[in-house]
């Protein structure tokens, strides 16, 4: 089982570029995630997903967008890139249960300068 | 809001000493607790998991037993292995919510 693919694995930006982060999941799970992780801060939700066509907001949101056309797939999109987005990003997914794990994908680590 | 506070790390321990890794929460209502590991280089992984109050998770020689009264999810080990080193998760999830609030992980690393 593949579980949760991320690409790529690093990517170093310049201020003000636009990138796309993708997530695929192949558990046909209705909950996705993205997550980014910061030294001693922890995991900060950015957004979430319940399915597709329908996307949320989480505690993070500002500077990123997302869409979720399929349950397979949930983009990560930065339109203008900044540093304070330095970060490693998780994307995660779960099934349609309040006790269900996350699977989370091995990460992207982005470093914008 | 809900939130989860972990111990400080680094935590360094010789090869089977004892280990106690300590988490406290604050939430409404009875939110399920979880215990994640991440290993160099990796995404995280479900480590154990327990769902109401006194439920004790555990796996692979960890265990955890969820406290209501000290709303503590304190996660142990009674012989730490080299490859126990990792950075430790604790989170929970609203019963309400989909996602998971997460503390802000204890870094572990265990000498021979």
């Amino acid at each position: 089982n593949a579980g949760v693919t991320q690409t790529p694995k690093f990517r170093i930006l310049k201020i003000g570029q636009s990138m796309t982060l993708q997530c695929t999941q192949d558990m046909n799970h209705n909950y996705m995630y993205w997550y980014r992780q910061d030294p001693g801060m922890g995991l900060k939700l950015i957004y979430y997903s319940v399915g597709a066509g329908i996307t949320d907001k989480g505690e993070v949101p500002n500077g990123y967008n997302v869409s979720r056309s399929t349950t397979e797939d949930f983009p990560l999109r930065l339109e203008l890139a900044a540093p304070s987005q330095t970060s490693v990003y998780f994307c995660a997914s779960s099934s349609r249960s309040d006790n269900s794990p996350l699977h989370f994908g091995n990460g992207t680590r982005l470093t914008v300068t | 809001g809900n939130s989860v506070t972990q111990m400080e790390g680094p935590v360094t321990l010789s090869e089977e000493a004892f280990l106690t890794i300590n988490c406290t929460y604050t939430a409404t209502g009875y939110p399920s607790l979880f215990w994640y590991v991440q290993y160099p280089g990796e995404g995280l992984q479900l480590l154990l998991k327990a769902t109401k109050a006194d439920d004790k998770g555990s796996n692979k020689g960890f265990e955890a037993t969820y406290r209501k009264e000290t709303t503590s999810f304190h996660l142990e080990k009674g012989s730490v292995q080299v490859s126990d080193s990792a950075v430790y998760f604790c989170a929970l999830r609203q019963n309400s919510g989909y996602a998971l609030n997460f503390g802000k992980g204890t870094s572990l690393l265990v000498t021979p």
